[in-house]
């Protein structure tokens, strides 16, 4: 079936560190998506990704969807203690019928002040 | 505050018990889905709507499993004779249907947290 793979499943930074999770389908995308869960809460859509290649930057975050359109990654620059939670990609199938997106299993991120 | 409401935010049970969650989305989103989401994973789709037509299922979907969303507007889930394997967060999500320059975008519930006895 289709999946959506993250990696890594953890990661534990210094903070001012930076910290990079990456998506990667095993089918072609038609768009993927970014979402924020803290720890306790519910996930917070962050961004969508549509074209190619496509490079969208939130102030410390940067997202790239690759030329495939079946990977992904979202890099946080210099990070801070607000950023802990879990990153989830989420991505919707080029050829699914279906108007579901697939997510992946997340990447949690702690920091040490 | 995403506007989506979920009730009740936690539920017990015991096992063999049937339990009932509502969703209240967005008032103007027409796309209402249901998520499970177990500790350490990612939502998993169960089934949406599009206003009150029930579109796709997950072939994970258990036949205990019914959603309807009769109006268009609130949805409920109804799980029939709960198992501690459907211990889980129970996420909705709702959203407007893609359309002229319009990205679909879901907005997610806080949630029902469930747990099996």
């Amino acid at each position: 079936g289709q999946q959506v793979m993250q990696i890594p499943q953890y990661q534990h930074v210094q903070e001012g560190e930076d910290f990079t999770t990456y998506c990667n389908s095993s089918t072609t995308l038609s768009n993927i998506q970014w979402y924020k869960q803290r720890p306790g809460g519910h996930p917070v859509f962050l961004i969508q990704l549509v074209k190619s290649g496509e490079v969208k930057k939130q102030k410390r975050l940067t997202f790239q969807f690759g030329e495939a359109k079946k990977n992904s990654s979202l890099h946080i620059t210099a990070t801070q203690t607000t950023d802990v939670g879990t990153y989830f990609c989420a991505g919707q199938p080029r050829y699914s019928s279906a108007s579901k997106i697939i997510f992946g299993s997340g990447t949690r991120l702690s920091i040490r002040p | 505050d995403t506007g989506v409401s979920q009730d009740p935010r936690h539920k017990i049970t015991k096992r063999g018990q049937n339990v009932t969650f509502r969703c209240d989305p967005i008032s103007e989103h027409n796309r209402l889905y249901w998520y499970r989401q177990t500790l350490g994973q990612g939502p998993e789709f169960l089934t949406y709507f599009q206003n009150e037509a029930q579109l796709e299922k997950s072939r994970l979907l258990s036949d205990r499993f019914s959603a309807e969303r009769p109006k268009g507007s609130f949805s409920t889930l109804e799980i029939q004779r709960t198992e501690q394997g459907d211990s889980a967060m129970y996420l909705c999500a709702s959203s407007l249907a893609p359309g002229a320059g319009n990205q679909e975008t879901q907005y997610f519930g806080p949630g029902t947290r469930l747990l099996v006895l």
